[in-house]
């Protein structure tokens, strides 16, 4: 079964680094996304991307955020300056068009200590 | 209000006993429901979309009524094996975004 996969699955960062968390989507898939789940809470939007561009982002996808194609296989979000806030488990997903359920990745767990 | 919105639980339960979750969503805009599972430190999984008409998969019942914005997920017979958070998910389409908008989950845990 096509599934989509994130590195590193755990990322250990010192406040105010930059980190770049790393999706391949499924292949044939043209819509993607990243989610993250703070421990505890709920799973919530962050931005989703279709045609090389950002087509909607959350009140949480600040101007520390950004997300690049680089090279029509990997999909990256990065994080300017983490802050300990930004912990959480980041989940990359993928979908087809015409479909509305996801494939998400299983996640990469950022701790900003 | 939240925007979607579930009894967090958990739903302890027998092996082999039928439970019932339920979801309210606000957005009457809301065009996709779907129940996702999501086990410990994991990430959620598809567990089955939603139709108006009510749909079966296996075990597994769903049931959307869309006047009152609720939601439900009916497990018969229980496993050990559905022991898991049960997330209820809205999809607000209109955009090329579609992003998904998941409620906080209903825990349930099987006893054998």
């Amino acid at each position: 079964e096509p599934e989509v996969t994130q590195t590193p699955s755990h990322q250990v960062t010192q406040m105010g680094q930059e980190v770049i968390l790393r999706c391949v989507p499924i292949s044939n898939h043209l819509y993607f996304y990243w989610y993250r789940q703070i421990l505890g809470q709920k799973v919530e939007f962050l931005v989703s991307f279709y045609n090389n561009e950002i087509s909607e982002k959350s009140e949480i996808f600040d101007d520390q955020f950004s997300v690049e194609r680089p090279d029509g296989s990997n999909f990256t979000l990065k994080i300017r300056s983490t802050k300990l806030e930004d912990s959480a488990m980041y989940f990359c997903a993928s979908r087809d068009q015409g479909h509305y359920g996801y494939t998400f990745g299983s996640g990469t767990r950022l701790t900003v200590v | 209000r939240k925007e979607v919105e579930q009894d967090p639980g958990p739903f302890n339960v027998p092996e082999g006993a039928t439970v019932a979750f339920n979801c309210t969503y606000s957005n009457s805009a809301s065009q996709s429901f779907f129940w996702y599972r999501q086990d410990c430190r994991k990430e959620p999984k598809l567990l089955m979309s939603v139709y108006s008409s009510g749909n079966e998969d296996g075990r597994f019942t769903a049931q959307l009524n869309r006047a009152s914005q609720y939601i439900s997920l009916l497990i018969r017979d229980s496993k050990l094996s559905d022991s898991a958070t049960y997330l209820c998910v809205v999809n607000r389409a209109g955009n090329a975004g579609n992003m998904l908008t998941f409620g906080g989950g209903t825990r349930l845990m099987v006893k054998p």
